[in-house]
């Protein structure tokens, strides 16, 4: 089955820099890269995600990079915010029926 | 506007004390997913519907147990909670399996006392 990695598992900005978390995943076959965004108490929610046919894809401050040939795709937040702090999640589906996430980082934006 | 629903919120049972919970949808989406999460973790996928087609992860313990009666309702039942099962439970849908964006409902926070 699909294996994902993710680093780090915590990560800490100043308000305004940029953050970026990275994931590595096993399955070539995987074509389909989201990330989640969860705030506490709350549930996950998609805020981007990528297909096999793109390497990058943006939407405002937000973008994700995919590389297939060394198998990980990374999510950028530019000008981080006060409400940017939550856990992130990378996820892949590999040729499964099911998407296996990441462990999760979870990002702190300080004033 | 359409969405994926959790009923309870929150719940609390007692120890061994069968619980229900449930999940419904206005999205019409043919997946639905029921996930564990405990704390500071990732949602732990327990099983999922295509459906009528029920597919059970196999570390899913048979502890827990669902049911979708129709493509709306999705349940999942405990039979014997332990402390251990003390988590947020989160359902989620999809179109379709895989390569599809899921969406979650608001979970449901249990407590087992």
């Amino acid at each position: 089955g699909e294996n994902v990695e993710q680093h780090p598992s915590t990560l800490s900005v100043q308000e305004g820099d940029s953050a970026v978390i990275k994931c590595t995943y096993s399955d070539s076959a995987s074509n389909y890269f989201p990330w989640y965004k969860q705030e506490l108490g709350k549930r996950p929610q998609l805020i981007i995600d990528i297909r096999s046919n793109v390497g990058e894809k943006k939407d405002q401050r937000i973008a994700v990079t995919l590389n297939k040939t060394a198998k990980h795709f990374s999510l950028h937040i530019t000008e981080t915010q006060p409400e940017d702090s939550a856990v992130y999640f990378c996820a892949s589906p590999g040729t499964a029926s099911k998407l296996t996430f990441g462990t999760g980082t979870r990002l702190q934006v300080t004033l | 506007d359409a969405m994926v629903i959790q009923n309870p919120r929150y719940q609390v049972t007692q120890f061994g004390k069968p619980v229900t919970l449930s999940c419904s949808q206005t999205l019409n989406h043919n997946v639905m997913y029921w996930y564990q999460q405990k704390s500071s973790q990732a949602p732990k996928l327990l099983f999922h519907y295509y459906d009528k087609d029920f597919n059970n992860e196999a570390d899913t313990p048979d502890n827990f147990q669902s049911r979708r009666p129709n493509t709306s309702f999705c349940f999942l039942d405990i039979r014997s909670p332990g402390l251990g099962d003390a988590a947020m439970y989160l359902c989620a849908t999809s179109i379709r399996t895989g390569n599809y964006e899921q969406y979650f409902g608001p979970g449901t926070r249990l407590t087992v006392t």
